[in-house]
């Protein structure tokens, strides 16, 4: 167990709908991350956080969005969606060094949320 | 821009035989950082080990090993007498010290399957 949770652990939705995927990191990681894995992108970076505030953002659609909580949990945010954004969601969290979720922090995942959209 | 390859997309051993997964990465950066995650079949993502770009030394942990080369830009993955409970896919992953963040870039994954 990493000590980051993920829930739902599944989700079905249809087109068009939104949903939102929550995340709590390790006990006192700043840093929250999100990774999408989908069978023909392969495990993607989505966008990190930390302390609240956007650090890094890779290839997120528009439709995406997400947010970090003063309490430090995370929400992914994914609207308007299609039949592609079918994948598997994790959260990843790492360690709170000064000035932390600098690059060579190690990230432990959650288990993942599986959405499915039909 | 940084990428990782994983050209072995799967592989099939008979338990306790020794196998190696390769990763090559690359990168444009000095210093940088290397990932193995494990994904068993429940699908969750598992750290295996880290390596940062100025310790080229080899690591063992029981009978996992990892052999780092920067001359040839690979991080390769030893498993040793393997067990069914192995079965899973590997990743190797990279980050890089310039990036503003800690992003991971992940090679493809290599799924190995130990047959008792």
């Amino acid at each position: 167990d990493s000590g980051v949770t993920q829930t739902p652990k599944h989700l079905i939705t249809a087109t068009g709908q939104r949903v939102t995927l929550r995340c709590s990191p390790r006990s006192g990681d700043l840093s929250v991350y999100w990774y999408q894995q989908s069978l023909d992108q392969g495990l993607q970076f989505l966008i990190q956080y930390y302390n609240g505030e956007e650090r890094a953002k890779g290839n997120i659609l528009e439709r995406f969005s997400a947010q970090q909580f003063p309490d430090l949990h995370s929400e992914l945010n994914l609207s308007s969606l299609e039949l592609g954004d079918s994948a598997l969601y994790f959260c990843a969290s790492s360690g709170a060094s000064a000035g932390g979720g600098y690059p060579g922090e190690t990230q432990y995942f959650g288990p993942g949320t599986r959405l499915l959209v039909l | 821009a940084q990428k990782v390859t994983q050209a072995q997309t799967e592989i099939s051993v008979v338990e306790k035989e020794d196998v190696t997964l390769d990763c090559v990465y690359e990168t444009r950066d000095t210093t940088y950082y290397l990932f193995w995650y494990k994904q068993p079949p429940s699908g969750e993502l598992v750290f295996l080990i880290r390596r940062n770009s100025f310790d080229e030394q080899n690591e063992i942990s029981g009978r996992y090993s990892w052999n780092f080369q920067k001359s040839t830009s690979s991080f390769n993955f030893t498993i040793t007498a393997s067990q069914v409970v192995d079965s899973a896919v590997y990743f190797c992953a990279l980050s890089e010290r310039n990036n503003a963040g800690n992003m991971l870039t992940f090679g493809g994954g290599t799924r190995l399957m130990v047959k008792p």
